[in-house]
């Protein structure tokens, strides 16, 4: 069965630190999507990026970068010099296609806090 | 811009009442879901549906049931609500994709649902 899991509950650091939230998943499929979502206080979930499990290039935008290591099955996110505003909670999720439909299994969220 | 709108942002029943909760998606999008969001679970998907008329159970369809009469609306129904049903609901679309699922979902603001 799909599977992602994000040990990390809970994170605060103070602004400007680099912070790093770590994803595991797991998937008999070889191939597969894999994504970031962030829900800030207001409740709506955010895409932030997608990676399908072809493309193993890491990836930066902004003070955001993700790490795909499909050796270890992780897909991890990292924001650089962190501000109040990156304070939600992020949420990495697993597609799984059916009839084209994306069934996203998510994984238990990491609430991250930006103390100023 | 995609939009997801949910009737309700906050919703207060009693046990044993039928509640509806709606969903509408202006994007033309053949795919919606339901997801429960609740602490230290992440989302987990109750129902979806990737045509007009047509539904899949999703993770945890029990106590539910949804209705797609018209592509862009997409209800959940909760036959007989009780207290372990307080949540926040959570809906979404998405365009058809390949069979893997590459599409993003986009998701609307969340309904918090409480049953007393």
């Amino acid at each position: 069965a799909q599977k992602v899991t994000q040990a990390q509950t809970e994170i605060s650091v103070v602004e400007k630190e680099d912070v790093t939230l770590d994803c595991v998943y797991e998937t008999r499929d070889t191939t597969y999507y894999l994504f970031w979502y962030k829900q800030p206080p207001s409740g709506e979930l955010v895409f932030l990026i997608r990676r399908n499990s072809f493309d193993e290039q890491n990836e930066i935008s902004g003070r955001y970068s993700w790490n795909f290591q499909k050796s270890t099955s992780s897909f991890n996110f990292t924001i650089t010099a962190s501000q109040v505003v990156d304070s939600a909670v992020y949420f990495c999720a697993l597609s799984e296609g059916i009839q084209g439909a994306q069934k996203l299994v998510f994984g238990q969220g990491t609430r991250l806090t930006i103390n100023p | 811009d995609v939009k997801v709108t949910q009737s309700s942002r906050y919703l207060v029943k009693r046990t044993g009442e039928k509640v509806f909760l709606e969903c509408v998606q202006d994007m033309d999008h053949e795919n919606m879901f339901w997801y429960r969001q609740d602490p230290g679970l992440g989302l987990r998907l109750i129902y979806f549906s990737y045509d007009v008329k047509m539904k899949e159970k999703g993770d945890i369809p029990e106590g539910y049931s949804v209705s797609r009469e018209k592509k862009e609306r997409f209800s959940l129904i909760l036959e007989s609500a009780s207290t372990n049903q307080t949540s926040m609901y959570l809906c979404a679309s998405s365009l058809d994709g390949p069979a893997h699922g590459g599409t993003e979902a986009f998701f609307g603001q969340g309904t918090r649902l409480t049953v007393v």
